[in-house]
Formats: C-alpha cells, sequence, structure tokens
C-alpha cells in the first residue's frame, strides 16, 4: 500500500488569487490523478499526472486554470488559478499502478471568498 | 462513457444489523472495482479492491462481491456497528482511470 500525504489541510483564499496544493507519496507510483469533490458531490477527475511530461486532462478542466506538476515518481503539484467561490471544494490526490489498487490523500479543503 | 450508479443514495439501519450496498456499472470492460469509505471532510480509505476476474473478496466483516457481465457489485458490512457511519464509494478503473458513484451514506444507531 502507499500512504499519501497532501498540504495544506485547508485554506480560505481571496478571489483572483492562487493555491499551490502538494501531493507526496511515500513510495513510487506509476499513476498520480487530481480530483475535485464539490459538496454533497462525489469524486470528479480533472488530470492524470505525468511523470516528466504535461499532465493529461479531462473534459472541462484547462491547464491555464489547473496546472499540474510531477517532476518525480513521488511528489506532484496542483494549482487552482484565479480561483472564485465556484472553486471551493475538496481536492484529492491519489496514487497506485495503473488498473491496481489506487490510495487517495486525506485531501484539501478550499474555501474561496 | 462509464456510469456508476450506487443504490440507496442513504441508508439508516439498528446497530447490529447487516448492511447491503450496491453499485452498478455500465461498461463492463473494466479491470477492477474498488470500494471505498470516506467520513465527513475526509479523504477516501480503500476498504476492497476486487480484479475483473474476481467473483468476491473479504476483509473482517465486509464482503464484496463483483458480477462483471452483469455490471454489479454489491458491498456487505456484518453486524454494524455505529463506527460504520459513513459515506461507502464504489469506484470501477477502466483506462488506468477510476469513475465513481455517487455514494451511499450509512447511518448507523446506537
Amino acid at each position: 500500500s502507499a500512504v499519501i500525504s497532501q498540504k495544506p489541510s485547508r485554506d480560505i483564499c481571496q478571489r483572483g488569487t492562487s493555491l499551490t496544493i502538494q501531493c507526496q507519496v511515500d513510495s513510487q507510483v506509476t499513476m498520480m490523478f487530481w480530483y475535485r469533490q464539490q459538496p454533497g458531490q462525489s469524486l470528479t477527475l480533472i488530470a492524470t499526472a505525468n511523470q516528466g511530461s504535461e499532465a493529461t486532462y479531462e473534459s472541462g478542466f484547462v491547464i491555464d486554470k489547473f496546472p499540474i506538476s510531477r517532476p518525480n515518481l513521488t511528489f506532484s503539484t496542483l494549482t487552482v488559478s484565479n480561483m472564485s467561490p465556484e472553486d471551493s471544494s475538496i481536492y484529492l490526490c491519489s496514487g497506485g499502478a495503473g488498473d491496481n489498487e489506487q490510495f487517495f490523500g486525506p485531501g484539501t479543503r478550499l474555501t474561496v471568498l | 462513457k462509464q456510469e456508476v450508479t450506487q443504490i440507496p443514495a442513504a441508508l439508516s439501519v439498528p446497530e447490529g444489523e447487516n448492511l447491503v450496498l450496491n453499485c452498478s456499472f455500465t461498461d463492463s470492460a473494466i479491470y477492477n472495482l474498488q470500494w471505498f469509505r470516506q467520513d465527513p471532510g475526509k479523504g477516501l480509505t480503500s476498504l476492497l479492491l476486487i480484479q475483473s476476474s474476481q467473483r468476491e473478496q473479504t476483509s473482517g466483516r465486509l464482503n464484496a462481491s463483483l458480477d462483471k457481465s452483469s455490471g454489479r457489485s454489491t458491498l456487505y458490512i456484518a453486524a454494524s456497528q455505529p463506527g460504520d457511519s459513513a459515506t461507502y464509494l464504489c469506484a470501477v478503473t477502466g483506462d488506468y482511470k477510476l469513475s465513481f458513484g455517487a455514494g451511499t451514506t450509512v447511518t448507523v444507531r446506537a
């Protein structure tokens, strides 16, 4: 299994600012993903974080709004840019080996005023 | 596009009763299915992983079955306890990505 940590655990931000969320895995994983969970909703995949190359975004999510880095097999960041109140959500990262078990971080609870 | 449905959306039972949570999916071409638990405002805890070639998995009081051909999985929790109160999510892996259901929120009354 993999243990995943995220920083920060929560934040309150002003409209128009940006926040970078860090995700650290305690072992090398092939795949890392970023999800958003809006209040009362299930998880929606934002993008697949690819090591050493650009992330692969799902429909409705763009790199300018959610730039992602993945410099190695244990670390990734997600930036939420030019935030608005609609970006208030829990953001979660996960890691695993492709079609094997996925493990999730504790999430980052973001509130945008 | 894979659609995952969980029924019921919410469930309230007295302590000691067995829980039955259902999950269905539209595309049977999956690699595996995972059941997760989520406590309010928290991340996801993996409960069980069933590979596409398997019919069931067990862990303690939890048992999950998978019928890939009919696109269904069931999570059974025996002898429920108040600590089992949480939202339970099922997710299927296809093309290396997870597709989630909306979850079943379980309340176990003491």
